[in-house]
């Protein structure tokens, strides 16, 4: 079983509609992150969580809301939607001590 | 934050060695060198990492330059499943910031 799942892993939208990414991790990491990856370009960080009680915006949170339910869930919330949002979205957890990075899947979402 | 730079793309032949550069001329003295390799249509995965010293692991090696502005990754044999985008990071011990700039794509010709 994957350590860290996204869902919906494709997404069609419209402009202006709410959508919610989600994000779970069975690796019992308390650091959560959301990046944005554009064709052609590197991952940028939109939000990320140390823990329950503890959001960050990362570069390029606006547009972008999250909410961290449980140690192990981390969704990001477009509130309304606009075209160029259309960008592959990928969860990834931290270990503590050594800062690796531990992806998900990525969820492909295309704002219309 | 120091950056790092790497080529846009690298070739390579399968079952050769690949050696794929970075310069990282700002680096400080606290500044882990990490790599990670993204495959098609997957998330990034980590590759390896150091402070000074060469290191190995069963997926590549990262050699280090003495005075630490630079460092490569290599992998001893390519093989048709290492073509990926390989990213060359910074990160202090500690530190939360972690940036993935474009890479280098490499491409493994069979």
């Amino acid at each position: 079983d994957a350590d860290v799942t996204q869902t919906p892993r494709n997404r069609i939208t419209k402009t202006g509609k709410r959508i919610m990414l989600e994000c779970s991790q069975t690796k019992g990491h308390d650091r959560m992150y959301w990046y944005r990856q554009d064709p052609g370009l590197g991952l940028r960080l939109i939000y990320y969580s140390f823990d329950v009680k503890d959001i960050n915006k990362g570069e390029i949170s606006d547009g972008y809301s999250v909410s961290r339910q449980a140690q192990a869930k981390f969704s990001l919330s477009l509130e309304s939607a606009i075209p160029n949002q259309t960008a592959l979205y990928f969860c990834a957890t931290s270990d503590f001590e050594t800062g690796h990075r531990f992806f998900g899947p990525g969820t492909r979402l295309t704002v219309l | 934050d120091a950056k790092t730079t790497q080529p846009n793309s690298m070739e390579s032949n399968e079952e050769e060695p690949v050696h794929l550069p970075c310069n990282h001329s700002t680096i400080s003295g606290t500044d882990y060198i990490h790599w990670y390799r993204q495959l098609p249509s997957q998330g990034p995965e980590y590759v390896i990492h150091g402070l000074t010293s060469n290191v190995n692991n069963r997926m590549a090696s990262l050699a280090i330059a003495e005075d630490r502005k630079s460092s490569t990754l290599i992998l001893h044999r390519a093989t048709l499943r290492d073509a990926a985008v390989y990213y060359c990071i910074l990160r202090s011990w500690g530190g939360q910031n972690f940036v993935f700039g474009p890479g280098t794509r490499l491409s493994v010709l069979p």
